[in-house]
């Protein structure tokens, strides 16, 4: 079936630029999506990009996507304190970015910022 | 504007018993989902209910059922629960079966011993 796969943990220092990979394996993913996640609460739509599209940005944002590697990525620039929380890739397939299966999520990345 | 809201937040059952959870849709959103969210993991795709009817489902054994009400709210419910059913259970809503702006609620957190 198909899997997305994130690195655990990403540790960085304040005022600098995160940069969370991820990878998927379902080649007919529409949308690839980033979710936020805080401590106790749900789910945060960051951002989403197209599949047709390589690269979209929104403020500190930037999305990243390799079709031919299967690889996207969220770049966060000037982190803060704030930005402290889980990442979540998913992916969807189909017309209506839903695919078969709903969304399918990654394990999450968590990102921890240094002072 | 209220967003997606579920209840209840907390809950804690015993092996053995049925739980209802239920969402209430973003204002304008016609689609609910529910997702499964173990300690440490992604959210699993548990169905997907527009128009009343189931439209999509993840893999999940049948004592999983849902129901969505003609106002676009919907209940999840589980039989029979395990100990394995532990979980933070997330509800999200979107417009005309798409998912590509899902709003996701707080989330009921389910505890079974």
């Amino acid at each position: 079936g198909e899997d997305v796969e994130q690195s655990l943990f990403l540790s960085v220092r304040e005022g600098d630029s995160s940069v969370i990979n991820c990878t998927y394996t379902d080649s007919s993913s529409t949308y690839l999506y980033w979710y936020k996640q805080e401590p106790g609460a749900g789910l945060q739509l960051l951002t989403y990009i197209f599949s047709n599209m390589d690269m979209k940005q929104d403020q500190r944002l930037t999305v990243l996507l390799n079709k031919k590697d299967k690889h996207l990525s969220l770049r966060i620039a000037d982190t803060q304190t704030g930005d402290s929380a889980i990442y979540f890739c998913a992916e969807a397939g189909g017309v209506s970015g839903g695919g078969a299966d709903g969304l399918t999520f990654g394990k999450g990345t968590h990102l921890i910022i240094q002072p | 504007d209220a967003g997606v809201t579920q209840s209840p937040t907390h809950l804690i059952k015993t092996r053995g018993q049925q739980v209802t959870l239920r969402c209430s849709p973003k204002s304008g959103h016609d689609t609910v989902s529910w997702y499964q969210q173990a300690l440490g993991q992604g959210p699993q795709f548990i169905f997907q209910y527009y128009e009343e009817e189931e439209r999509q489902r993840g893999n999940f054994p049948d004592r999983f059922s849902g129901h969505q009400f003609p106002n676009y709210s919907s209940e999840l419910n589980v039989n029979a629960l395990l100990l394995g059913d532990s979980a933070l259970y997330l509800c999200a809503s979107s417009v005309g079966l798409s998912v590509i702006e899902a709003f996701f609620g707080q989330g009921t957190r389910l505890t079974v011993v």
